[in-house]
């Protein structure tokens, strides 16, 4: 059982490329989600997928866009890099909204934009 | 605004030295809370949660953690740590039956061997 599976697991980009995360899992799980991770700061929200065909945004949106293409997948845009979003991407899923069920994660894709 | 504080950013034990990391939030309304572990080059696991019921839950690997509703803390405890717990601790907290989980910081723990 594969869970929560993140590809690429790493990446350099220069300032103003775009790229695309994808996520993908396994375990029917309705709601979505898609974290950075910075030193000294945990975990904060991009946007989350409460269930297939909704988005919305969560801490820190700015310079990203989600797409949520069907019930498995969870992709996460950077249209034009900055060097502020150098970071670590973790995307999770939950079977019901995460205040009712624990999140599953996935491995994490290490992002450095130059 | 929600928030979540851990104490310690960094907490270095002998190995069966007794751990206790801090954890409060704020936020007024009714929460669930967790503790999430991250090993090193590893993806963040459950530790525990507590939704309801009984304040003090127990976790994995003998891990547990007691929520004090007074004092909005949800601190973790174990007897007696493992060089293999090395890893970062985060505390999460939600509304119930929300969708946007606040993470602390985190907090680092280094156990020698």
């Amino acid at each position: 059982n594969a869970g929560v599976t993140q590809t690429p697991k790493f990446q350099v980009l220069k300032t103003g490329q775009s790229m695309t995360l994808q996520c993908a899992q396994d375990m029917n799980h309705n709601s979505m989600y898609w974290y950075r991770q910075d030193p000294g700061m945990g975990l904060r929200l991009i946007y989350y997928s409460a269930s297939e065909g909704t988005t919305d945004k969560g801490e820190v949106p700015n310079g990203y866009n989600v797409s949520r293409l069907n019930k498995r997948e969870f992709s996460l845009r950077l249209e034009s890099a900055a060097p502020s979003q150098t970071s670590v991407y973790f995307c999770a899923s939950s079977q019901d909204r995460a205040g009712n069920q624990p999140q599953h994660f996935g491995d994490g894709t290490r992002l450095s934009i130059l | 605004a929600q928030s979540v504080s851990q104490h310690n950013h960094h907490v270095i034990l002998s190995e069966a030295a007794s751990l206790e990391l801090g954890c409060n939030y704020s936020y007024g309304g009714t929460v669930n809370l967790f503790w999430y572990v991250q090993y090193p080059g590893q993806h963040l696991q459950l530790l525990l949660k507590y939704f309801s019921g009984d304040p003090l839950v127990k976790g994995i690997k003998g891990f547990e953690a007691e929520f004090i509703k007074s004092k909005f803390s949800f601190n973790l405890r174990k007897p007696s740590v493992q060089w293999s717990d090395t890893a970062e601790y985060f505390c999460a907290v939600i509304r119930t039956g929300g969708f946007k989980t606040i993470f602390g910081a985190g907090t680092r723990l280094f156990v020698k061997a």
